[in-house]
C-alpha cells in the first residue's frame, strides 16, 4: 500500500501564476515531510522540508503547508518560473529508527511561457 | 567531486547476469542510502548504511540484492540473477548524519533485456 500519495500525475501553469502540488500520507507516524524536485537524468535535489510542530514553513518562492488532521501537505511555488518545470515528490520520514524516505510517485509540473 | 556520483550511469544486462552499482558519496558523508525508482514511481527504500554497517535492509527485495560498504565511504550494490522486473533506476543518496538533509546522485539506469 502506497504510504505517501501525490493523485496528481501532471500540473500545468502559466507562469508567473502560482502552482499548488498536493500530498497525502496515511501513516500516523511520519513527523517530517519534505518535497524534492528531480530534472531529467538527474537524481532529486531537496527544495523544502516541514516538520509535524509546524504547520507552514516558506523559502522565498516555496511554500509548503501541512494539515496533519488531514494527513495533507502542500507545496506552493508562486510566482511559477518555466525553470520550475520538473517532477515534483513529496517525501516523508519518521523519527523512530527508520531513516529511509517513503516517496510518492511525483507530480511533472510544467510551467507555460 | 562535490556531490554524489554514480557508476555506470547506463547498464545493460541480460537476464541472469551479475551486476555490480557503484556509488561514491560525498566525502564525510557517514549516511549511505540506496533507492530504487521504477518508471512512473517515485524512489523506493532499499537500504541504509550508518558507517560501514547496514543499519536496515528492510527493503531489499529479496536475497539476489546485496549491498557492501567496507570502508564506510564507497558502496557497491550488487543483484545476482538479474531479472527483467529488476529494471529500473538506481538512486544512491548520502547524508551528514542518520537525520540530515539527504543529496541524490544522478542514478544508474537498469536495463534487464
Amino acid at each position: 500500500d502506497q504510504q505517501v500519495k501525490q493523485n496528481s500525475p501532471s500540473l500545468s501553469v502559466q507562469e508567473g501564476r502560482i502552482s499548488i502540488l498536493n500530498c497525502d500520507y496515511t501513516n500516523s507516524m511520519f513527523d517530517y515531510f519534505l518535497w524534492y524536485k528531480k530534472y531529467p537524468a538527474e537524481g532529486p535535489t531537496f527544495l523544502i522540508s516541514i516538520s509535524s510542530i509546524k504547520d507552514k514553513n516558506e523559502d522565498g518562492r516555496f511554500t509548503v503547508f501541512l494539515n496533519k488532521s488531514a494527513k495533507h501537505l502542500s507545496l506552493h511555488i508562486v510566482p511559477s518560473q518555466p525553470g520550475d518545470s520538473a517532477v515534483y515528490f513529496c517525501a516523508a520520514r519518521s523519527s523512530g529508527s527508520a531513516r529511509q524516505l517513503t516517496f510518492g510517485s511525483g507530480t511533472q509540473l510544467t510551467v507555460l511561457p | 567531486g562535490a556531490g554524489v556520483s554514480q557508476t555506470p550511469s547506463n547498464k545493460v544486462t541480460e537476464k541472469g547476469k551479475y551486476v555490480e552499482l557503484r556509488c561514491d558519496p560525498i566525502s564525510g558523508h557517514t549516511a549511505l542510502y540506496w533507492y530504487r525508482q521504477s518508471l512512473g514511481q517515485g524512489p523506493e527504500f532499499l537500504i541504509y548504511f550508518q558507517g560501514t554497517g547496514a543499519a536496515d535492509d528492510s527493503g531489499l527485495p529479496n536475497d539476489r540484492f546485496f549491498a557492501v560498504r567496507p570502508e564506510g565511504s564507497v558502496s557497491t550494490l550488487k543483484i545476482q540473477r538479474t531479472e527483467r522486473g529488476d529494471s529500473a533506476v538506481y538512486l544512491c543518496a548520502s547524508s551528514l548524519s542518520s537525520v540530515g538533509e539527504q543529496f541524490f546522485g544522478p542514478g544508474t539506469r537498469l536495463t534487464v533485456l
